[in-house]
């Protein structure tokens, strides 16, 4: 078993749908991390976080400690959204280091 | 302030050849970590250097390595290369380095083994 499970896997939305990425992991966390990788591969961290909530524009993302569970949200969806979200969690101390799930691909569509 | 940079952004290589990767992080930025993504396997953590020191290490084997520079530049070398290298490599800087601050990534460099 992953140490970070995502789901879905894979998500299809059409323009203007509320989206919810899941992410579920199984070791102590110091922190994790959302993170958006287009085609063509550059990665863009879009959330860090190890307690609550965080929002930033049209993304918000939770975190559930007790429950080991995160999820992240998009609303008003749009096609420029299309791309793929990771979940990573960070642990270890001082030997802090990120352990990625395998991501979600989303399509959203016109 | 300029982002995270790679070089090269691609490379070809035969099996058994060596190859180093550049990577310069954020200026100020002393923490540089690199990752290596596949189809198979996703992102996988490869190494951690700050201060010119290897504060962490995943679980690759010992043709992966690397060093960082009193600049805070950083360099990975993969010797021996196998068709399995063949991924996307990516480096990532942040302030620090500890649980607190993010990672900046850069653009990554493709590498494909024939």
């Amino acid at each position: 078993k992953n140490e970070v499970e995502q789901s879905p896997q894979n998500l299809t939305a059409q323009e203007g749908e509320f989206i919810t990425i899941n992410c579920s992991y199984s070791v102590g966390i110091s922190a994790l991390h959302w993170l958006q990788q287009h085609p063509g591969g550059g990665i863009v961290s879009l959330f860090m976080l190890s307690s609550g909530k965080k929002k930033h524009g049209r993304l918000i993302a939770t975190i559930n400690i007790q429950e080991k569970h995160s999820s992240l949200h998009i609303t008003a969806s749009h096609p420029r959204d299309s791309a793929v979200y990771i979940c990573a969690v960070g642990s270890g101390g001082s030997n802090y280091k990120l352990t990625f799930g395998k991501g979600t691909l989303l399509t959203v569509n016109p | 302030k300029a982002g995270v940079t790679q070089t090269p952004r691609y490379l070809i290589k035969t099996r058994g050849q060596q190859v180093t990767l550049s990577c310069s992080p954020i200026s100020g930025h002393r923490s540089v970590s690199w990752y290596q993504q596949t189809p198979g396997q996703g992102l996988q953590f490869l190494f951690e250097y700050f201060s010119e020191t290897q504060r962490n290490k995943g679980n690759f084997p010992g043709r992966f390595s690397g060093r960082q520079f009193s600049n805070s530049r950083s360099e990975m070398n993969v010797s021996t290369l196998e068709l399995g290298d063949s991924a996307l490599y990516l480096c990532a800087s942040s302030l620090i380095g500890t649980v607190s601050y993010e990672q900046y990534f850069g653009p990554g460099t493709r590498l494909t083994v024939t």
